[in-house]
């Protein structure tokens, strides 16, 4: 699976665009960009997943630069409920066979009311 | 709909006891996952089971074992607790081949 790189953390003031950045340098031409969150002592919650085209859903859009290298999701108006760890996986979408989430450290947003 | 179920929510055990967490998931959802969370790391993969079959296996210890019943529950046991098998087990489970996981709250087994 490739790496990812996040920032460890980041601020974002409460009504504001949060704009969470996602370094894959070495992501191959099959593989899926996805986003999680863990909100403290809760399980991880799916929030968007990518391939090649921005992606947009209720909770977030996510774009992807077209050497698919980095990616950045975007939570368009923060709220103090989106305060979490948020997770940049990249992997196979290989339906039923062998799948993983390989979760890194991730980058914990901080809103400020 | 309900979410992905885990059963108990927090549990004690003594070194060298064995454990079983269990999991429900989604209606209809036929792949189920178990990630361990270990204090300030993120999730790591242990089991996913897609029809009732293996299809996949972290680096754990044989202690480590899972089992996926006919109604698409599963069960994760450990064996011969150790103290750093402390942690939030967690458990997914998807629908569709492409969609993301959903995951339980999870269980948080402490070993003493």
């Amino acid at each position: 699976d490739a790496k990812t790189t996040q920032p460890p953390s980041m601020d974002c003031a409460e009504g504001r665009a949060a704009n969470l950045p996602c370094n894959h340098s070495t992501i191959s031409g099959n593989e899926y960009v996805y986003w999680y969150r863990q909100i403290h002592s809760q399980g991880p919650q799916y929030i968007i997943h990518g391939l090649k085209n921005n992606e947009t859903n209720e909770m977030a859009s996510l774009i992807i630069t077209e050497d698919r290298k980095s990616s950045t999701l975007i939570l368009p108006h923060a709220t103090l409920r989106d305060t979490a760890v948020y997770y940049c996986i990249v992997g196979l979408n290989s339906g039923g066979s062998n799948y993983k989430l390989t979760f890194g450290k991730g980058t914990l947003l901080t809103v400020n009311p | 709909d309900a979410g992905v179920t885990q059963s108990p929510t927090h549990l004690i055990k003594t070194r060298g006891q064995h454990v079983t967490l269990r999991c429900s998931p989604i209606s209809g959802h036929k792949s189920v996952s178990w990630y361990q969370q270990v204090l300030g790391q993120g999730p790591q993969f242990i089991f996913q089971y897609y029809e009732k079959e293996e299809r996949g296996r972290g680096n754990f210890p044989d202690r480590f074992s899972a089992r996926q019943f006919p109604n698409y529950s599963s069960e994760l046991n450990v064996n011969a607790l150790l103290l750093g098998d402390s942690a939030l087990y967690l458990c997914a489970s998807r629908w569709t081949p492409t969609g993301g996981y959903t995951f339980g709250s999870g269980t948080r087994l402490t070993v003493v």
